[in-house]
Formats: structure tokens, C-alpha cells, sequence
């Protein structure tokens, strides 16, 4: 089983609203990622979370605020987004010690 | 800075015919090359390669990497229309975290 879920599949919402992206998976995977992904572009790390500890901020503003409550389980809390993080949000999870990331459907995000 | 080029951008094709993705890398500290595949949604782990010259093979795709000339190809045989999707390559740079740098894709449209 090499499933990571990933809710809600769409999100629309206001640039003062609160909203959070939710990630799970049950393969026993303790790194655990979030990309964002624009249209016609790869997809590009925001954060990096091993042994539920976060490892890598590839400096994102902090109206994004990721948290790991265990291993399964990944969060994006969004706040006070703009109009240009309308994305598609991608989560992915991997081994430690294997480099093969296995991805989430992800959540097409639009800020209004 | 990690950079990971693809080419061709895009490509068409008829069905049954067989094609070539390219992918070459520049890195500091390469661990694996990895190849994915995105429709729609999320990403497909394809392949992860690691060592040169030895060919990985899934059906009628296939794929190997030269470490002394940085690059990996992606063949496909007898593409059919399922076959069309972006192809992405990531590069692990390893260090203490996974992280994935990847190319922007090749765009591969197969006609009927």
C-alpha cells in the first residue's frame, strides 16, 4: 500500500479566512513533505518534516504554518492568504532511509 | 544551486511509437535520480535509479542512468494514449533530508 490522502481535494477561500490542508498516511513513513505546485510548473518543497520534527522550511512566509500532531499525520494551516498561493498543494511521505516519495492527490487551493 | 534540466518541454507522438525523455543534472552530493509521472493530480513514482548503466524496466517503460555524464533517459515503447501525462525527474542531493530537485518536465501527448 503506497497510499498518501490528502483533504479536501478543493478549497476555496478569502485572504482573511483560516483553513487547514490535511495529509495522512499509514505506510510507517517518517519524513513527511509539502510541496506547492503552480500550473505548467514542477513541483517546489516548502517544508520537510522527519521523526515529526520539522527539518526544512525552504523559507515560506508564515502565513503558512505546518504541524506533525503524529506520524501520520501532516497539517497546512493557511492564514491570510494571497491571491497568488492559489495552487495545487501536493503532501508526500517517504522512508527515512529510502528516497522514494510517495504523493498525496493533493488540494487544488483558490484564494479569492 | 542544484539544477535538473528535461528535455524535450513537450513532445507529440502516435500511438505506437516510441520515445525518449532526457533528463540531466547538475548536484552537489547526488544520491538518486527518480522519474514520475503526473497526470491530473499527483505525481507517479516511476523509477528510482541509483547506480550507472543498469536498466530499470517496467513494462513498456524503461530507464537508465549515466553517473559519469549526469543524465538519465526515459524510453517508452509502443506509447499508447494512457501514455500521455507530464514526465518529471527529481534528483535526491541527499545531505541529513530527502530533498528532491525537479526538472520542469516533458509534456507527452500521445495521439490515437
Amino acid at each position: 500500500d503506497t497510499e498518501v490522502t490528502q483533504t479536501p481535494k478543493h478549497l476555496v477561500m478569502g485572504m482573511t479566512n483560516k483553513k487547514s490542508l490535511k495529509c495522512e498516511q499509514h505506510m510507517g513513513h517518517r519524513a513527511m513533505y509539502w510541496y506547492k505546485q503552480k500550473a505548467k510548473k514542477p513541483p517546489e518543497l516548502m517544508f520537510v518534516y522527519s521523526y515529526e520534527k520539522l527539518s526544512i522550511n525552504e523559507s515560506v512566509p508564515s502565513r503558512f504554518s505546518p504541524e506533525c500532531p503524529n506520524s501520520s499525520l501532516l497539517n497546512l494551516h493557511l492564514h491570510a492568504l494571497q491571491p497568488e498561493d492559489s495552487a495545487l498543494y501536493l503532501c508526500a511521505s517517504s522512508q527515512w532511509d529510502r528516497e522514494t516519495q510517495y504523493f498525496g492527490p493533493g488540494t487544488r487551493l483558490l484564494v479569492l | 544551486e542544484d539544477k535538473v534540466v528535461q528535455s524535450p518541454l513537450s513532445l507529440v507522438v502516435h500511438e505506437g511509437d516510441t520515445v525518449t525523455l532526457n533528463c540531466s543534472y547538475e548536484v552537489t552530493n547526488f544520491r538518486s535520480l527518480l522519474w514520475y509521472k503526473q497526470e491530473k493530480k499527483a505525481p507517479t513514482f516511476l523509477f528510482m535509479l541509483t547506480s550507472s548503466g543498469i536498466e530499470k524496466k517496467s513494462g513498456r517503460l524503461s530507464s537508465i542512468l549515466d553517473k559519469k555524464e549526469l543524465f538519465s533517459i526515459l524510453n517508452i515503447t509502443a506509447t499508447q494514449t494512457g501514455d500521455s501525462a507530464v514526465y518529471l525527474c527529481a534528483v535526491n542531493s541527499g545531505g541529513s533530508n530527502y530533498k528532491l530537485t525537479f526538472g520542469k518536465g516533458t509534456l507527452l501527448t500521445v495521439n490515437p
